[in-house]
């Protein structure tokens, strides 16, 4: 069966501090990768994609994830945290051959703390 | 990315009432997703509103329950009858386009039933 899984309900980190948000997938064929944030009382917001080609993949407000094969990971990371980035994070993946539907990680929570 | 808009943004329902809510995107989309979020969750789909046609509902949501109208490539409904409880969630759109792989969100509903 399909599944995402994000091992850390909750990650906490000090601002100015690197952060790294995990997500695991168990999919068939070839992936496609996401993250998506979800601030307080908003809807989700699009972070960053992998489809193809260099693994490292930038994405907006300064984070990146990079996608790993051999340990089918795509972690969510920031060289710096604000705490403006606290935070709900999803990770999601699409198998290249379904019809746009996304399975969805449990979400983590990411508290900045000043 | 697509400009997602939903009504209402949130409301407070007697149990026993249905509530429809409406999701208006400013270009033509190929596919359209309505999503629950309850409290502290992931996301669930409900189903895929396909235009002209009746949705595609996922395991556990009936057509009864969750009735989807997408009358064209930029609008969709979805109402949610005979409300319980239970039914308290975030009610999310999500919208994709034919040949690109990110789906996009609206803020969401979100809906409390008392």
């Amino acid at each position: 069966a399909q599944s995402v899984a994000q091992p850390e309900d909750q990650v906490n980190v000090a601002e100015g501090n690197p952060l790294t948000v995990k997500c695991t997938y168990s999919v068939s064929g070839n992936p496609y990768l996401f993250w998506y944030v979800q601030y307080p009382n908003r809807g989700l917001q699009f972070l960053l994609k992998y489809i193809t080609g260099d693994n490292l993949v930038k994405g907006s407000y300064g984070f990146e994830a990079e996608f790993n094969k051999s340990q089918t990971s795509f972690h969510l990371k920031k060289p710096s945290a604000l705490v403006s980035d606290s935070a709900l994070y999803f990770c999601a993946v699409r198998d290249q051959g379904s019809n746009y539907q996304l399975i969805w990680g449990a979400g983590t929570k990411l508290i900045i703390k000043p | 990315s697509a400009v997602i808009s939903q009504k209402p943004s949130r409301d407070i329902c007697q149990r026993g009432t249905s509530l429809t809510i409406q999701c208006q995107v400013d270009s033509q989309v190929t596919m359209m997703f309505w999503y629950r979020q309850q409290p502290g969750q992931s996301l669930t789909l409900i189903a895929t509103a396909n235009q002209g046609s009746e949705a595609t509902y996922e395991s556990g949501f009936v057509i009864d329950k969750f009735p989807i109208s997408r009358p064209n490539l930029t609008f969709s409904t979805l109402t949610v009858s005979n409300m319980s409880p239970e039914d308290s969630s975030i009610y999310l759109c999500s919208v994709g386009y034919r040949g690109k792989e990110t789906q996009y969100f609206g803020p969401g509903t979100r809906l409390l039933v008392l």
